[in-house]
């Protein structure tokens, strides 16, 4: 089936630093990622539409200097935290999908911690 | 863009008993596709419902998308241990960009 890798699975760091996040589909080409912060308890909130080749989609409300999103091939997109504080701690989740009508597989997610 | 309503929020079911999980819309949707979170997992695609009526079976699991593809529901029989988790119903825009429910918890007790 399809596989979506995620990295880093767990991120202590202190505020304002910058954290990358990985996504990698492993066996198949994925066109089309996307980005969702989830809180505890809570459902999917999606941040971002990342397009292989072109810029990010942004949901309102989400900076997107904030989360820099690069999509550089078909099988990686990355998300950047920038100057992470305390409040942009979360559980944050890619998934990827072959085509449009194609259902998105997830990867594990990336809790992020900001001290 | 669209919202999708789910209920209930929260399910406690004693093991070997039924339930269900209700989706609702506004709008008419294109499809619905439903996804299971483990307790600090991932979401899992279960199943995508495309055709108005359209009733779909896994196992225990019977999923139907109604008439005005408008709401959707899925029926746990029997439940079990295994089924733990939250469920999700998610909606898919012309974009192919999903919007998901608030999803149900389902605590199981033996």
């Amino acid at each position: 089936g399809a596989v979506v890798s995620q990295h880093p699975s767990w991120v202590i760091c202190k505020s304002g630093t910058s954290v990358k996040i990985e996504c990698r589909s492993l066996d198949f080409q994925a066109t089309t990622m996307f980005w969702y912060r989830q809180f505890p308890k809570q459902s999917l909130m999606l941040m971002a539409t990342s397009n292989e080749g072109s810029k990010a989609t942004y949901e309102q409300g989400v900076e997107k200097d904030k989360f820099l999103i690069n999509h550089a091939s078909l099988t990686l997109s990355t998300l950047t935290v920038t100057s992470a504080h305390p409040e942009d701690s979360s559980f944050y989740i890619c998934s990827a999908r072959e085509g449009k009508n194609q259902p998105q597989h997830f990867g594990d997610g990336t809790r992020l911690s900001i001290l | 863009g669209q919202q999708v309503m789910q209920i209930p929020q929260y399910q406690h079911v004693q093991e070997g008993e039924d339930f269900t999980t209700y989706c609702n819309s506004s709008t008419t949707l294109s499809n619905i596709q439903w996804y299971k979170q483990r307790p600090g997992g991932h979401p899992v695609f279960l199943i995508q419902l495309v055709k108005s009526g359209e009733v779909k079976k896994q196992k225990r699991l019977t999923f139907q998308f109604g008439e005005a593809k408008k709401n959707s529901s899925l029926h746990i029989t029997a439940t079990q241990t295994t089924d733990v988790g939250t469920y999700f119903c998610a909606a898919a825009d012309s974009w192919g960009k999903l919007q998901f429910g608030a999803g149900t918890q389902v605590v199981v007790t033996p």
